[in-house]
């Protein structure tokens, strides 16, 4: 199965700045990369899919980018709501697979 | 507005099995991609296995063949999940999530809100 490693574990950021997370890929998964935010207590939400078509609903200061193995999300001028822990999933390959998530805090 | 909703936490004994539901709405159940995904406490997503109602077809990660069941009542619009041999470590929180419409079947825009299982004697 495809393996997906993100980086860093840890992000600490400042409210207003911006955050790049990192996600790889054990093989190529071309672009049918997601990335999901999840908070204490609560469901994944879906931000981006194909690499770097946001959701319905996704503030435009989220971006994805990438393709093949090495993907990134972009999180420009962060807001109080969007620390939390940010997971990868590949959908290109059979099984299904999540990266162990980034946790973004507050610095 | 597709909605999925589950149901309430369990508490189990080792050896025994679970079932939890997924009820969907706002669309029609025969276009949903129904997946079960846990999360064991402070721990990562791990994808369980899945079903596409339509075609009547299951197919479930390595880890759990032999120990999970997935199946859909197209009358109720739900989806459940059993997992039998429950052991400490299936302590989790357990979340249906799915794809309506086209595109992949493991590509998750919804998602239920999650059920608590404990397992412990």
């Amino acid at each position: 199965e495809i393996v997906m490693t993100q980086s860093p574990a840890t992000l600490s950021v400042s409210p207003g700045e911006g955050a790049t997370l990192s996600c790889r890929a054990s093989q190529s998964v071309s672009r049918n990369l997601g990335w999901y935010q999840q908070k204490p207590g609560q469901a994944p939400r879906l931000l981006i899919s194909g690499a770097s078509t946001r959701a319905t609903g996704i503030p435009a200061r989220f971006s994805g980018s990438g393709s093949g193995t090495e993907f990134t999300l972009t999180i420009s001028s962060l807001q109080s709501e969007d620390f939390a822990v940010y997971y990868c999933q590949q959908y290109n390959n059979w099984p299904p697979t999540f990266g162990q998530g980034t946790k973004l805090e507050i610095k | 507005q597709v909605q999925l909703v589950q149901s309430g936490a369990e508490v189990k004994k080792p050896g025994s099995s679970v079932k939890v539901s997924c009820k969907a709405s706002g669309g029609t159940f025969s276009n949903f991609a129904i997946s079960w995904v846990r999360q064991a406490p402070g721990q990562g997503l791990e994808w369980m296995g899945g079903i596409v109602p339509l075609i009547d077809s299951r197919n479930y990660a390595q880890k759990f063949q032999g120990r999970v069941s997935i199946v859909a009542d197209e009358p109720t619009s739900t989806a459940f999940l059993e997992l039998s041999s429950l052991r400490s470590d299936d302590t989790a929180v357990y979340f249906c999530a799915a794809r309506y419409g086209s595109g992949s079947y493991y590509m998750f825009a919804s998602w239920g809100q999650g059920t608590l299982v404990s397992v412990s004697s």
